[in-house]
């Protein structure tokens, strides 16, 4: 079993639409988990992270935590094509001694017209 | 701060010959990551360091891969000998520590012909 898993789409919403993404992790130890963005060619960036269960939002993004079942979102309101991209989902474990940064394979998100 | 620097940002090689990838994490961060992506296997973790040391390289492919921190703002992944399976962009990224998000470099794209 991956330590971090994603669906790897493509999930096509049309503009405007709510896009919602998913990701499930092995770990119970882990921490805290990120949202990256990575476009086609550059380096992943943060969209979001969240430690505590429940929502956290962020302008148009929504990340949401249930670690009783392991389980880890991201919702995008009113999706642009500008969204167009692919969505990391990473868990991260301290052990007190180092940290470990895990991602998922991703999920390829196209915003149509 | 210049964010996570990596080079060279291109490198061809032909089979066989040693590659080295560097680079050189925000400072003040005090765990480093190598990440290796390709379409088929997504963003894999090959080593990490923390305060310089190598706390987890299961990931790394083989033993053609080693990877040093000789100091707090510089580390290497070296690949000898280079295969054609290796071609891959490789990431750095960096993390202040706990809890923490990892900012990545632009990343090395590897070709080995």
């Amino acid at each position: 079993q991956k330590e971090v898993e994603q669906n790897s789409g493509p999930l096509s919403v049309p503009e405007g639409a709510i896009a919602s993404l998913n990701c499930t992790y092995s770990d119970r130890g882990s921490q805290s988990f990120f949202w990256y963005r990575q476009y086609s060619g550059k380096s992943p960036e943060l969209i979001m992270f969240i430690y505590s269960n429940g929502d956290k939002e962020d302008g148009r993004f929504t990340a949401q935590l249930n670690k009783a079942s392991q389980y880890v979102s991201l919702l995008i309101r009113d999706s642009q094509p500008s969204d167009s991209a692919t969505y990391l989902c990473a868990a991260f474990l301290n052990t007190g001694t180092a940290s470990k940064l895990t991602f998922g394979t991703g999920t390829r998100l196209q915003v149509t017209l | 701060d210049a964010g996570v620097i990596q080079s060279p940002r291109h490198e061809v090689t032909e089979m066989g010959q040693e590659v080295t990838l560097r680079c050189k994490p925000i400072s003040g961060h005090n765990s480093l990551f190598w990440y290796r992506q390709t379409m088929m296997r997504g963003l894999e973790l090959l080593i990490y360091f923390n305060n310089n040391v190598p706390i987890d390289d299961s990931g790394m492919p083989e033993d053609r891969f080693s990877a040093k921190m000789p100091n707090a703002s510089f580390s290497t992944l070296k690949i000898q000998p280079s295969e054609p399976r290796d071609s891959a962009v490789y990431f750095c990224a960096s993390s202040p520590g706990a809890i923490s998000e990892a900012f990545f470099g632009q990343g090395t794209r590897l070709t080995v012909v």
